[in-house]
């Protein structure tokens, strides 16, 4: 069955340390999005792509990176920098790209979910 | 800019009764409105959406129906299920942002008791 697969479902990190969230999909779909959620919050949008080699910043893209080299796949790169790293992390796609995107709703993945140690 | 507001929760309900969960909206543009649920340690799945004023979403029994004159896309069942015992987002897609990204609301948890 298609869909979006996250890894690892747990991760943890070291204080001063990068770690690097994978997604993959294999649904064929144009975008994808990355959306960290905090306990008892909504979602807020880190970083999202419409098209292989190129992204936009979210809302809250400070101390995070990623990268778009294939279609199928959106790595999110949480870096020392980010200061407040523990969350859930969501990566979503969605079929297509701009307004029409909008109307088609997200499939997500199964999430992972960061710790600080 | 865009916004989502729900209904604070948690919410606890006995089964087989009615269920609303209230959200209402701010946004520039025209969107396209979503309910998500997700269960515990999960992600979100699509419930339902609507495309353009006086449309209603519907599946597994909930509905809910994009009222552009109150902005508001209130999620309703007429008899709810132990299995309903999630977390409900709605969100919105505003399509002037011409990107497709999605704003959601905080979030409010269901829980439906034998």
């Amino acid at each position: 069955d298609g869909g979006i697969t996250q890894s690892p479902k747990y991760l943890f990190r070291k204080e001063g340390q990068n770690v690097t969230l994978s997604c993959e999909q294999n649904l064929n779909h144009d975008a994808m999005y990355w959306y960290r959620q905090d306990p008892g919050q909504g979602l807020r949008l880190i970083y999202y792509s419409q098209i292989v080699n190129d992204f936009q910043k979210g809302d809250i893209a400070e101390g995070y990176s990623v990268s778009r080299e294939k279609k199928e796949s959106f790595p999110l790169t949480v870096t020392s920098a980010q200061k407040n790293p523990t969350a859930f992390y969501l990566c979503a796609s969605s079929p297509r790209t701009g307004k029409r995107g909008g109307q088609d709703g997200y499939t997500f993945g199964s999430g992972t979910r960061l710790t600080v140690v | 800019g865009d916004s989502v507001t729900q209904m604070e929760g948690p919410v606890t309900l006995s089964e087989e009764a009615f269920l609303t969960i209230n959200c209402t909206y701010t946004a520039t543009g025209y969107p396209s409105l979503f309910w998500y649920v997700q269960y515990p340690g999960e992600g979100l799945q699509l419930l339902l959406k609507a495309t353009k004023a006086d449309d209603k979403g519907s599946n597994k029994g909930f509905e809910a129906t994009y009222r552009k004159e109150t902005t508001s896309f209130h999620l309703e069942k007429g008899s709810v299920q132990v299995s309903d015992s999630a977390v409900y987002f709605c969100a919105l897609s505003d399509l002037n942002t011409n990107a497709g990204k999605s704003t959601f609301g905080d979030g409010t948890t269901l829980t439906v008791k034998p």
